[in-house]
């Protein structure tokens, strides 16, 4: 079965500093999608990021990037140069083409605390 | 900015209430979803919609009736919920479904009590 593991349920990250946050993923089916979504309190889902499983190159959005590791089955979400708003919850999601029938299967999440 | 739109963002009902959430977008995307977010989880699929009709339904209690009048609007008619119904309710598009190499966008959600 697919399955996305994040195995950070909170982390705290310094304003100005970068900052890792860990997303595994499970699949058999060799066509899939990774996003990044970023939730605040709001309760917004923002997209932030997304991979394709035969991209060459690891995705990148502004100060958002994905270090993609298909043999390892990671798609870790890189934020650089921390900012207060990005303080938020942040999910990791697979649509596998195949299994999922087009369904996004998320993560539980990390809370991502940033401070001044 | 999200270019998915829903309302009401906060709705308070009774359990007798009938109430409707509602979600628009003008992106052009012909696939728009349902997902329910209680405290803590992550978001669960609930409905999609492709090209205006009901392509899943997660095995939704039927207090919970979905409707896509046109391509760009959704609805959530509600009916006779109960407390745990209580959630976040996102509503989201993509261009296709299965929303193959594209990105699926969510609404800003719809903040339901049910007292």
């Amino acid at each position: 079965a697919q399955k996305i593991t994040q195995t950070q349920p909170g982390m705290f990250v310094q304003e100005k500093e970068a900052v890792t946050l860990d997303c595994t993923y499970d699949t058999s089916d060799p066509s899939y999608g990774l996003f990044w979504y970023k939730q605040p309190s709001s309760g917004e889902m923002i997209f932030l990021i997304y991979q394709g499983s035969y991209d060459q190159q690891n995705a990148t959005e502004g100060r958002y990037s994905l270090n993609f590791q298909k043999a390892r089955k990671s798609a870790n979400l890189v934020i650089s140069a921390s900012q207060l708003g990005d303080s938020a919850m942040y999910f990791c999601a697979m649509l596998d083409y195949g299994g999922s029938q087009g369904n996004l299967i998320f993560g539980k999440g990390t809370k991502l605390s940033v401070k001044p | 900015d999200t270019e998915v739109t829903q309302t009401p963002k906060h709705l308070v009902m009774g359990m007798t209430n009938k109430k409707s959430l509602k979600c628009e977008q003008h992106m052009g995307h012909r696939a728009m979803y349902w997902y329910k977010q209680k405290a803590k989880k992550p978001p669960e699929l609930m409905f999609v919609y492709s090209y205006e009709k009901l392509s899943i339904n997660e095995s939704v209690p039927s207090r919970f009736s979905p409707e896509c009048p046109n391509s760009s609007l959704l609805n959530l008619h509600l009916h006779a919920l109960q407390p745990e119904d209580s959630a976040l309710y996102l509503c989201a598009s993509s261009h296709l479904f299965p929303a193959f190499g594209n990105t699926i966008y969510f609404g800003e959600g719809s903040w339901l009590t049910v007292v």
